[in-house]
């Protein structure tokens, strides 16, 4: 079956500009993270929605972060004002639920370059 | 909160020759261990996982990780490489309990036919 998708998968932008990323996951699953991944890194987390709701937005990094998932499918990553070190591969996953055993299946990310 | 390191940034193998990359945490409670991969051009997959029970898990492609309680490893192992295991690898962790997935700074192998 499809996997999960994002769109956009490059997405360049100046700084100071309002971008969205889109998550698309796997259909039947409730649960939905989002990572950010440097150059060089290993992903790190952001956010987790179970459901409609965000259970766990700890790893925004501020305010300028920000993410909807309304009606428990689809999920929008925002960022506001972007910063240059806002470059990075956005991605998302998805899981059956939201317990640590299921799987997290990841999307191709999404590659923001901010100039 | 959980961390992950990984010793190696690139290895370089030549095919058949045998795999190995390391893979330490630090957490003081229950953990669940994952390897994933992300081959060029693809999305992150992945290759096994360690919850409870045998230390010595078994993923696909034969791959194959152990767990090490006394020494916070889960290294990552493969008899015989092939071109096609050029990639790169990613250790993970989550506290028992929790969905957040903390991973390594990943290791890039290149296998040269």
């Amino acid at each position: 079956g499809a996997g999960v998708s994002q769109t956009p998968s490059n997405k360049v932008t100046e700084k100071g500009k309002y971008v969205e990323l889109r998550c698309d996951p796997i259909s039947g699953h409730t649960a939905l993270y989002w990572y950010r991944q440097s150059l060089g890194q290993g992903p790190e987390f952001l956010i987790y929605f179970q459901g409609t709701g965000a259970a766990d937005d700890s790893g925004l990094p501020n305010d300028r972060f920000f993410a909807v998932r309304p009606e428990g499918s689809v999920s929008t990553l925002k960022i506001q004002r972007t910063e240059r070190g806002d470059s990075a591969v956005y991605l998302c996953a998805s899981s059956l639920s939201g317990t640590s055993y299921n799987e997290q299946f990841f999307g191709p990310g999404t590659r923001l370059t901010v100039l | 909160a959980q961390s992950v390191s990984q010793h190696n940034h690139h290895v370089i193998l030549s095919e058949a020759a045998s795999l190995e990359l390391g893979c330490n945490y630090s957490y003081g409670g229950t953990v669940n261990l994952f390897w994933y991969v992300q081959y060029p051009g693809q999305h992150l997959q992945l290759l096994l996982k360690y919850f409870s029970g045998d230390p010595l898990v078994k993923g696909i492609k034969g791959f194959e990780a152990e767990f090490i309680k006394s020494k916070f490893s889960f290294n990552l192992r493969k008899p015989s490489v092939q071109w096609s295991d050029t990639a790169e690898y990613f250790c993970a962790v989550n506290a028992r309990g929790d969905y957040k997935l903390s991973f390594g700074a990943g290791t890039t192998v290149t296998v040269r036919a």
